[in-house]
């Protein structure tokens, strides 16, 4: 079964405006920790931002903010002022701490458009 | 600093030629992986190592053999190559498999088989 799900294969956003890209999960792990990557065209994966199942304060990286909803199971990217270099995939990913091993969704792609 | 490195970056091969790929980290880091990548699929786990001289296999094992001879290189090998395993592979190392250690991903491999 499919532990990360990203619904949204693809969304345009408008250059300076805040978009959220949905990841929700599935763990009967009571310790993981939620990761968000993002691949630009050029093909790296850099790392973005993680969020800790008992962190009490959602995460934020600068215009990275995760919401983190621990009884529905979603841990959404929210992007604030968005720039044209964030065109990119985003992947969600997540890393049990019962496990040795990173799961991700299936991504979602972001075009900003001037 | 190098980070994690993979070689070749693009390859093409002929349907049933055997072919290694290698991925090298300069970071002393116990954990390394190996991911696919494909359309809407997001990254699947092929194979993992949690330490030299040991391999585990992930979500998409078939096909594909890994070794870990030494602590800072992880080869993937594809004995006779096929189609389906037309894809992007990308490296991954961490300092530990716990649930807040981010993983560093090399800068992928594009194999085209046909």
């Amino acid at each position: 079964a499919q532990k990360i799900t990203q619904t949204q294969p693809g969304m345009f956003v408008q250059e300076k405006e805040a978009v959220t890209l949905d990841c929700t999960y599935d763990t009967s792990d009571p310790s993981y920790g939620l990761f968000w990557y993002k691949q630009p065209s050029s093909g790296e994966m850099i790392f973005l931002i993680y969020q800790g199942s008992y962190d009490q304060q959602n995460a934020t990286e600068g215009r990275y903010s995760l919401n983190f909803q621990k009884a529905r199971k979603s841990a959404n990217l929210v992007i604030s002022a968005s720039q044209l270099g964030d065109s990119a995939m985003y992947f969600c990913a997540m890393k049990e701490a019962a496990g040795n091993k990173l799961t991700f969704g299936g991504g979602t792609r972001v075009l900003v458009k001037p | 600093n190098a980070g994690v490195t993979q070689t070749p970056k693009f390859r093409v091969l002929k349907t049933g030629q055997s072919m290694t790929l290698l991925c090298a980290q300069d970071m002393n880091h116990e954990y390394m992986y190996w991911y696919r990548q494909d359309p809407g699929m997001g990254l699947r786990l092929i194979h993992y190592s949690v330490g030299e001289g040991t391999t585990a296999k992930g979500e998409v094992p078939d096909g594909y053999n890994v070794s870990r001879l030494k602590k800072q290189n992880f080869l993937l090998g594809l004995e006779s190559a096929a189609p389906s395993q037309t894809s992007v592979y990308f490296c991954a190392s961490s300092y530990s498999g716990g649930m807040n250690t981010e993983a560093f991903f090399g800068q992928g491999t594009r194999l085209t088989v046909v």
